[in-house]
C-alpha cells in the first residue's frame, strides 16, 4: 500500500513564475492537509481538503496561494507569481475521515531564486 | 488558540546517553499529543501518541506521558543511538469545527554523537 506521494520532490523557480505542487494521498483516504515548514522552523497549517471542497483555509496566505482537491487526481497547491520568501518544503498529510491520524508525504522542497 | 511549545534545539547527546525533549502545550479541552521525527531529507513519521490524560505513548524505546496537570508531554529514551540523530516536533490535534489541522512545536534537532 503505497504512502502519501508528492511531486516533484525539489522544485526550482525564478521569481515571478510559477509553482504547482501535487499530492497522491493514500489509497482510501480522502482527506488532504498542506503545511509549510520555513526553514529551521516547526509545520504551519496552510489548507485542509476534501473531495472537490475546501473546508478549512485559515493558514493560506491571502493572495496569490490556491489549493485543489479534484473528484480525479492529485491536490494541487498552487502559487502564483513565486517570491523568494515561498521558499520552504511543503508537506502533504493525508487522512481516511476527520480526526483520523494524519499521514505524511516526502514533502516538495521548493527553492525560489 | 493551541500552541506548542518545545525545547530550544539543537540537542548533542553521546551515544547512550538519556535523552529528554520537554514539550508542553496550550489547548482548551483535551486535544490528542503527538511526536513526530524527521529524518534529514524526509517528511515527517509518526513516532508515538497519546489520546488522554495519563496515557502514555511508547515507540523504538521512545516514551511520552501525556500529563494534563502540567500540560506537558515530554519525549524521553533511556539510551539513544546514533541513528536518533533527527529533528522531533511535539504537536496536538483539537477537533472542533472546522479545525482538523495538527499544531506543531519549532522542532528540536538531535544530533548522536559515537
Amino acid at each position: 500500500n503505497a504512502g502519501v506521494m508528492q511531486n516533484p520532490r525539489h522544485l526550482v523557480r525564478r521569481r515571478g513564475q510559477e509553482a504547482r505542487l501535487r499530492c497522491s494521498p493514500m489509497k482510501g483516504h480522502s482527506h488532504v492537509y498542506w503545511y509549510r515548514q520555513l526553514p529551521e522552523e516547526g509545520l504551519k497549517f496552510m489548507v485542509y481538503l476534501q473531495k472537490e471542497n475546501i473546508i478549512d483555509e485559515s493558514g493560506m496566505p491571502k493572495e496569490r496561494f490556491s489549493a485543489e482537491f479534484p473528484k480525479e487526481g492529485p491536490s494541487i497547491l498552487r502559487i502564483q507569481q513565486v517570491v523568494r520568501g515561498d521558499s520552504a518544503a511543503y508537506f502533504c498529510a493525508s487522512s481516511s475521515g476527520q480526526g483520523d491520524e494524519q499521514f505524511f508525504g516526502p514533502g516538495t522542497r521548493l527553492t525560489v531564486l | 488558540g493551541n500552541s506548542v511549545t518545545q525545547m530550544e534545539g539543537p540537542v548533542t547527546l553521546s551515544e547512550e546517553a538519556f535523552l529528554t525533549i520537554n514539550c508542553t502545550y496550550t489547548a482548551t479541552g483535551y486535544p490528542s499529543l503527538f511526536w513526530y521525527v524527521q529524518y534529514p531529507g524526509e517528511g515527517l513519521q509518526l513516532l508515538l501518541k497519546a489520546t488522554k490524560a495519563d496515557d502514555k505513548g511508547s515507540n523504538k524505546g521512545f516514551e511520552a506521558t501525556y500529563r494534563k496537570e502540567t500540560t506537558s508531554f515530554h519525549l524521553e529514551k533511556g539510551s539513544v543511538q546514533v541513528s536518533d540523530s533527527a529533528v522531533y516536533f511535539c504537536a496536538l490535534f483539537h477537533p472542533s469545527l472546522g479545525a482538523q489541522k495538527l499544531v506543531f512545536g519549532q522542532g528540536t534537532r538531535l544530533t548522536i554523537n559515537p
